[in-house]
């Protein structure tokens, strides 16, 4: 059971559209994060929050944007998708209680086409 | 910089057979240890994470892994493979939240 939801599941879009990818957490976790996957390759961070109106970028460099409005919610927007944008995309929340680092609960992704 | 590697990219193993996954890392300071195992078209799942204490792990699906700090590893073990143990898996180092590496995952097959 998934307390961590990405709509949508697959996404086939033009170039040069503009696309918010969702996430959202009913665990109530203050941190949540944003990778990249493709295959082959480590996970790249690409953005994070600590908590309401947060936010940081990763170390990959990206066209994309994130807000942090409510706790349960951190949507990714690209702004102008290019087929460089293609890729999946993991969006992740954590909740360490007491510091330190206790591993993280991720969604299924989105898997986003720029054609 | 941290870092971790997993050498082996895709590992095949018989039903009924043991399994081990390699995993190396580089890490400045005493490192928090996790595996993740992805299913198809899934997002990853925690398998077991290594913080302190006792070296050998247990995780859940009957995965196990050992820190050994001598040889930067922490290595994924389980003693009888199921066809469902089909999957990638990934090891990541990392202590604050923002400052998680994860190697490039294997992908494991199981034969019949």
């Amino acid at each position: 059971e998934a307390d961590i939801y990405q709509t949508p599941r697959y996404l086939v879009i033009g170039t040069g559209k503009k696309i918010t990818l969702e996430c959202s957490q009913t665990m109530g976790h203050d941190k949540m994060y944003w990778y990249q996957q493709d295959p082959g390759m480590e996970l790249h961070l690409i953005h994070y929050s600590y908590g309401v109106n947060s936010t940081e970028k990763g170390d990959l460099s990206s066209e994309s944007t994130v807000s942090r409005i409510r706790t349960e919610h951190f949507p990714l927007t690209l702004e102008s998708a290019r087929p460089s944008h293609t890729s999946q995309y993991l969006c992740a929340s954590s909740d360490p209680a007491s510091g330190g680092n206790y591993g993280y609960t991720f969604g299924s992704g989105t898997r986003l086409t720029v054609v | 910089a941290q870092s971790v590697t997993q050498p082996d990219i895709h590992i095949t193993v018989s039903e009924g057979a043991s399994l081990e996954l390699r995993c190396n890392y580089s890490y400045g300071a005493t490192p928090y240890l996790f595996w993740y195992v992805q299913s198809p078209g899934q997002g990853l799942q925690l398998l077991l994470k290594y913080f302190s204490g006792d070296t050998l792990v247990q995780g859940i699906k009957g995965f196990e892994a050992e820190f050994k700090r001598s040889q930067s590893s922490f290595n994924l073990r389980k003693p009888s493979v199921h066809w469902s143990d089909a999957a990638e898996y990934f090891c990541a180092v990392g202590a604050l939240d923002n400052d998680m590496r994860f190697g490039a995952g294997t992908r494991l097959t199981v034969k019949p």
